[in-house]
């Protein structure tokens, strides 16, 4: 179950919308996808479950959509604090699998 | 508010084993439908989740590293841990331990800081 993430950085302003995508080799059972945001030193976040659910405490800014086998998270206007890398991962299968991550820089 | 965090040595002699272990605050290890997971991230690359051991003690291990692999729960303690043996510069990355929940929740909601460990003589 391979998760193809893209572009590899985003290079982008402060204010700008942020376009982040995942694709999967077969398709995602139940929308099984979630995203996270690393950061050096601090513990990864999750931001979206089931595709385009929010985990709590998430600001409305981020939103994720698809099905099937494509999904995107889109930040809408980026501000200064959400520079990292973002995953995507899949638990449809057993064998949990995360993409390659997309690096957004501020 | 669930935290964890990984504690152990930041470095390890090839060959030997790997030891760490992640103390759960704010939830108990044993409380139903919960799993309880260790995800890697070797230098530069992306994360690679481990293996996992749901709240009455049974493991799961990724394919490429079951037979180095134990993880195992000590409900006394309020804690996991991860043994990886024969270690090779290859298992050197950031290890971090999180919670997974349960069938369609299945994804991970809480993760400690991570834990740096270098295989290195």
């Amino acid at each position: 179950f391979v998760l193809t993430q893209s572009p590899g950085t985003l290079s982008l302003s402060p204010g700008q919308r942020a376009t982040l995508s995942c694709r999967a080799s077969q398709s995602v059972n139940k929308r099984k996808i979630a995203w996270y945001q690393l950061k050096p030193g601090q513990a990864p976040r999750l931001l979206i479950y089931g595709a385009s659910s929010r985990a709590t405490g998430i600001p409305d800014r981020f939103s994720g959509r698809g099905s099937g086998t494509d999904f995107t998270l889109t930040i809408s206007t980026l501000e200064t604090e959400d520079f990292g890398v973002y995953y995507c991962q899949q638990y449809a299968n057993s064998l949990r699998t995360f993409g390659q991550g997309t690096k957004v820089e501020i | 508010q669930v935290q964890l965090q990984e504690s152990g040595p930041g470095l390890v002699k090839p060959s030997e084993t790997l030891s760490l272990t992640c103390t759960v605050s704010g939830g108990s290890v044993s409380s139903g439908y919960y799993f309880w997971s260790w995800i890697r991230q070797p230098p530069g690359k992306a994360l690679e989740w481990v293996g996992f051991v749901s709240f009455s003690g049974v493991p799961t291990y990724t394919p490429s590293l079951k037979s180095r692999l134990t993880i195992s729960l000590d409900t006394s303690k309020n804690q996991f841990s991860l043994k990886l043996a024969s270690v090779t510069a290859a298992d050197t990355a950031l290890y971090y331990c999180a919670r997974e929940g349960y069938d369609d929740d299945s994804f991970f909601d809480y993760w400690g800081q991570g834990i740096l460990v270098t295989v290195s003589s």
